[in-house]
């Protein structure tokens, strides 16, 4: 079992860019969470998706969309990108009652 | 009334040592309790959680005591070992719902 993988593991953008982060989720998971953790942070939840539905949503603006496909893999899109949302990026899967299990992260670095 | 408080912030201790890191919430609505280990550059790694109708869960050297009544939980690590150093994050759910992350306490663990 490959576990949840993300990619890219880095990624530098220039201010007002759009990135594209990706996600596999563990195998047999079928909701997947995003995450964006500041240095020194707590991750603060971006987005849920279930059954290619965005199901809640945290605090987060318009710029930061997502989407998941049938196979429950999902992509992370932030649109006008901003120094301030340098981070690293969690895409955490589950199952109904398990517990989320977190890929290894995308570490956006936006100059 | 989302939040989960987390301390201490950092904590130092000798190996062998008992490490403790206590949690406090306020939503009573939380039915799952997880805790995440991260290192450096890594995503949080599911450690060890726990449900609110049993008031402890030993796996190994890691224990999580919950009381109810206090909503109050927290993480015991017996017999720390230095690659035990890492940030701990204790977390709080309800149903599906998204993740609440307390703040993290590094953890130093000294030969």
């Amino acid at each position: 079992d490959a576990g949840v993988t993300q990619s890219p593991t880095h990624l530098i953008k220039t201010r007002g860019q759009q990135v594209t982060l990706r996600c596999s989720p563990k195998s047999g998971h079928d909701t997947v969470s995003w995450y964006q953790q500041a240095l020194g942070q707590g991750p603060q939840f971006i987005f849920q998706y279930y059954e290619e539905e965005e199901r809640q949503r945290g605090n987060f603006p318009d710029r930061f969309s997502g989407h998941q496909f049938p196979n429950y893999s999902s992509e992370l899109n932030v649109n006008a990108l901003l120094l301030g949302d340098s981070a690293l990026y969690l895409c955490a899967s589950s199952l109904m009652e398990q517990g989320a299990f977190f890929g290894q992260g995308t570490r956006l670095t936006v100059v | 009334q989302q939040q989960v408080k987390q301390s201490p912030q950092s904590l130092i201790v000798q190996k062998g040592g008992i490490s403790i890191i206590n949690c406090a919430y306020e939503n009573t609505a939380f039915d799952y309790f997880p805790w995440y280990q991260q290192f450096p550059g890594k995503g949080p790694a599911l450690l060890i959680a726990i449900r609110p109708d049993v008031s402890e869960k030993k796996e190994g050297r890691f224990t999580i005591s919950f009381n109810k009544s206090a909503k109050q939980f927290s993480l015991h690590i017996m017999d720390s070992q230095p690659g035990d150093s890492a940030t701990y994050f204790c977390a709080a759910i309800y149903n599906t719902d998204k993740l609440i992350f307390g703040t993290g306490t590094r953890l130093q663990v000294f030969p």
